[in-house]
């Protein structure tokens, strides 16, 4: 099991180029984040899937789109980078509130190494 | 407006018990007190998590006071890889709107 993993792992943008970070679980995992932590902050989150197909705005959306085609895959994308998108990005996963026959814990979330973006 | 409280940074002795305070005066009915901890600049790890009772597991304790207003996670033993930034957060039990703020910095010292 490799849990969560993100690609990449570091990345230099200059102001306006575009990307796409991916993020991928094999737990069979129903919910999937994106967050971003800024230096001394705390964790903001950008956007969240409750489900193939679906996703939601969270507390910093704005500058970004995700989609969520395949269940274990997450993507993020920056359509014009800003140097104030400059952060470190966390993917996370979790099962569903709805899995209590075999124990779903939402509020664990598992969270991958994180990805360095610098935008110049 | 952030939903919990903690002091930016505490210290505590290697092998003594560190008690981290929680302050989610807002707190509603349904709403859990969760709790996380990042270690240098991994992701956050989910330690331990309840509602109004007191709770344990195998790396802390929580207990949460009558009122809901306020908690305290407790490790009872602390080591040296304990040393992280730990957070408090209040939301439902589905997990979708975490708000971790700045949390507490604890540095666990020889």
């Amino acid at each position: 099991n490799a849990g969560v993993t993100q690609t990449p792992k570091f990345r230099v943008l200059k102001t306006g180029q575009s990307m796409t970070l991916l993020c991928a679980q094999d737990m069979n995992h129903e919910y999937m984040y994106w967050y971003r932590q800024d230096p001394g902050m705390g964790l903001r989150l950008i956007h969240y899937s409750v489900g193939e197909g679906t996703t939601a705005k969270g507390e910093v959306p704005d500058g970004y789109n995700v989609s969520r085609l395949k269940k274990q895959n997450f993507l993020l994308g920056l359509e014009s980078a800003a140097p104030s998108q400059t952060s470190v990005y966390f993917c996370a996963s979790s099962y569903s509130s709805t899995r209590t026959a075999s124990g779903g814990r939402p509020y664990e979330q598992y969270f991958g190494p994180g990805t360095r973006l610098t935008v110049t | 407006d952030a939903k919990t409280t903690q002091p930016t940074s505490m210290d505590c002795a290697e092998g003594r018990a560190a008690n981290l305070p929680c302050n989610h005066s807002t707190i509603s009915g349904n709403e859990y007190v969760y709790w996380y901890r990042q270690i240098h600049s991994q992701g956050p790890q989910y330690i331990i998590h309840g509602l109004k009772n007191n709770e344990t597991n195998e790396m802390a304790s929580l207990i949460i006071t009558e009122d809901r207003k306020s908690s305290t996670l407790i490790l009872p033993h602390a080591t040296l890889r304990d040393t992280a930034v730990y957070y408090c957060i209040s939301g439902p039990p589905t997990g979708n709107q975490f708000y971790f703020g700045t949390g507490t910095s604890l540095t666990v010292i020889p």
